[in-house]
């Protein structure tokens, strides 16, 4: 499947910063889902954008589908330790298979 | 609602054995299931595709002669491992599809296999 390039790898911040985090490819998605995952556990579904353009929040958290359909960014803000996880974006081309970007390991100190 | 299970959550076999894993849709009807494999601080990669009724669609490299898909129910697919060897040892994951206008998967919680 397409690889998606997802960044930063990893972060390490402070209780209260706001983070943001973002995925391109080379391809064109018809959609951008954004999952958090937390160790041991399958991912959980934050954020799903299905239309060019689109900004989405969902609590503390929002999403943007890039206008050129390649790119997307996550922004948390006014982090908290429970926030700790990775995070990993996800394009969908045809309705069915998703491509995972490789993640962002968040780490927040209280 | 849209709750994934999967059975077992761990499981420990010894090289040369097969390993069952279930993948069940608890409140809905999912005819379209996907298996993915996640090795340590790796992501998610697409094994196969598990269709109700039908055979299951293998993403390039995986072998289907080595994890056998069965998707006997509109609720349930497994997978199994077939003569496992420690390089299967992993975190494999299902999600269930809820098709509409837009289709949503919903993952289930992982299986992490120890090869020994």
């Amino acid at each position: 499947g397409q690889q998606l390039n997802q960044s930063p790898q990893s972060m390490f911040i402070q209780e209260g910063e706001d983070v943001s985090m973002n995925c391109t490819s080379s391809s064109i998605f018809n959609t951008w889902l954004w999952y958090k995952q937390d160790p041991g556990e399958g991912p959980v579904l934050l954020i799903a954008l299905y239309k060019a353009g689109e900004l989405t929040s969902n609590g503390r958290l929002t999403a943007q589908f890039g206008i050129t359909r390649k790119d997307s960014f996550l922004n948390i803000s006014a982090s908290i330790p429970s926030d700790v996880g990775i995070y990993f974006c996800a394009g969908d081309m045809s309705g069915y298979a998703l491509n995972f970007g490789k993640g962002t390991s968040l780490l927040v100190t209280p | 609602g849209a709750v994934v299970s999967q059975h077992p959550s761990r499981v420990i076999c010894k090289s040369g054995t097969s390993v069952k894993i279930e993948c069940r849709s608890l409140d809905f009807q999912a005819t379209t299931m996907f298996w993915y494999r996640q090795f340590p601080k790796q992501s998610l990669m697409l094994m196969a595709t598990s269709n109700e009724g039908s055979k299951a669609t293998y993403e390039q490299g995986v072998e289907k002669d080595k994890f056998l898909i069965n998707h006997a129910s509109l609720t349930l697919s497994t997978l199994t491992v077939t003569s496992a060897h420690p390089e299967d040892s992993s975190f494999y994951i299902c999600s269930a599809m809820i098709q509409g206008v837009y289709n949503e998967q919903f993952f289930g919680p992982g299986t992490r296999l120890t090869v020994l």
